[in-house]
């Protein structure tokens, strides 16, 4: 069954530093999502992705965030500089379509910022 | 934005009962799904149901959408049905909001 898959599936960051979190959606699949759960709270989301654009982000995606689908394959979340408060589980998403179609989770990168 | 209510905040079990776990939301949707968060963080697909009645096994659920609410039925709970339930909704704006969860502890 086709799954999303993201890597690592754990990084510790030294504060200040930039991280890139990967994923590789769902081949046939549109749209792209990144959610993030800080720990003990419910999942949050970040932003969308469709057609090589974002589509929605929150008021959580500020300068410090960014993605890119860098192939056809990948779709990554960077995070310039690395804040202690970044520690969370963020999960990336893909769906066939925006809205009436079922979400799939990644297993989720746990990253711990020291 | 659209909100989000799951009740019982937490539950515990014992393996065999079965119970009802209920989400509540502010708007009309066009995308309902459960999720189980297992011990190791991962988030499992449950179901898909905007509306009507789905049973996976041992788990069923209902979305009453003109009346705005979901039910997720666990029936037969066992020690691996534990962790957290979490509801999530999308009323046509791109983007999935989570209620906080019910946090299910099955003993044996």
């Amino acid at each position: 069954e086709p799954e999303v898959t993201q890597t690592p599936s754990h990084q510790v960051t030294q504060m200040g530093q930039e991280v890139i979190l990967r994923c590789v959606p769902i081949s046939n699949h549109l749209y792209f999502y990144w959610y993030r759960q800080i720990l003990g709270q419910k999942v949050e989301f970040l932003v969308s992705f469709y057609n090589n654009e974002i589509s929605e982000k929150s008021e959580i995606f500020d300068d410090q965030f960014s993605v890119e689908r860098p192939d056809g394959s990948n779709f990554t979340l960077k995070i310039r500089s690395t804040k202690l408060e970044d520690s969370a589980m963020y999960f990336c998403a893909s769906s066939v379509m925006g809205w009436n179609t079922e979400a799939f989770f990644g297993q989720g990168t746990r990253l711990t910022v020291v | 934005g659209i909100q989000v209510e799951q009740s019982p905040p937490d539950l515990i079990l014992q393996e065999g009962a079965n119970s009802t776990l209920r989400c509540n939301f502010s708007d009309s949707v066009n995308n309902l799904q459960w999720f189980h968060q297992n011990p190791w963080g991962q988030l499992i697909n449950l179901f898909y149901i905007p509306s009507g009645t789905k049973q996976n096994g041992r788990l069923s659920a209902t979305t009453v959408a003109t009346e705005r609410y979901s039910l997720l039925y666990i029936s037969s709970s066992q020690t691996t049905d534990s962790g957290v339930y979490f509801c999530a909704v999308d009323n046509n704006d791109y983007k999935l909001s989570f209620g906080a969860g019910t946090t299910v502890t099955v003993r044996a």
